[in-house]
């Protein structure tokens, strides 16, 4: 059974950094493209980034970049996302997901929620 | 970026009805599109990539179709359990984007 379990989310001050990690399980994830997805409370959906099978491509949406950065542990089956600088504006429920190409993702996390707040 | 408009915002069918959800983006999207469902509470669920594939397990009630800028998902019998927020998600040309969603509840 595929798994994606997120973690590391919380409450943190505005300003600050936080680390999410999504560790993964029931497939080669080695072969996967790997992505994350936030979702603001009541609002759809958006997408961060996503990261290739080797690390060698990570697109982000160019409106987030200078503020997340994508990577992976092929070895510890986990993927990360580093969050910098956070405003009120990334409070959100943060989603991985995997997928067999670029955009195709069909396996989510139940996601884990980020709250930035003083 | 790619705009994804999703209409209507809400609607409200009766069990059994036939269900008709559209999608529009704002430049030819060569079939590149997905749908998901999404559940209160829950992660969003892949239901249709490339258009018109079905998503493994997912019961053939849901169907979708479209070329160029529009697009539609097609619920041929509404169920109870289908009620949720449906996102459609173009994958032609980074970023990816979503459309708002359309929220189907029942009458």
């Amino acid at each position: 059974e595929v798994k994606l379990v997120e973690s590391g989310g919380g409450l943190v001050q505005p300003g600050r950094s936080l680390k999410l990690s999504c560790a993964a399980s029931g497939f080669s994830f080695n072969d996967y493209w790997m992505g994350w997805v936030r979702q603001a409370p009541g609002k759809g959906l958006e997408w961060i980034g996503e990261i290739n099978q080797d690390s060698s491509t990570i697109n982000y949406t160019p409106s987030l970049k200078d503020k997340f950065t994508i990577s992976r542990d092929n070895a510890q089956n986990t993927l990360y996302l580093q969050m910098s600088k956070l405003g009120s504006e990334d409070t959100a429920i943060y989603y991985c997901a995997s997928g067999g190409i670029p955009g195709y993702f069909d396996y989510w996390g139940q996601g884990v929620m980020v709250t930035v707040s003083s | 970026d790619i705009q994804m408009t999703q209409s209507p915002s809400l609607l409200s069918a009766s069990v059994g009805d036939r269900v008709t959800l559209s999608c529009k983006a704002s430049q030819n999207i060569y079939k590149y599109l997905n749908w998901y469902q999404q559940k209160l509470g829950e992660a969003p669920k892949l239901l249709i990539y490339y258009t018109n594939s079905l998503q493994t397990g997912i019961p053939s009630r849901f169907s979708g179709s479209g070329s160029g800028t529009d697009y539609t998902l097609t619920i041929s019998s509404l169920q109870p359990e289908d009620v949720a927020t449906y996102f459609c998600q173009q994958y032609n040309s980074w970023p990816w984007t979503f459309g708002g969603g359309t929220k189907l509840e029942l009458k």
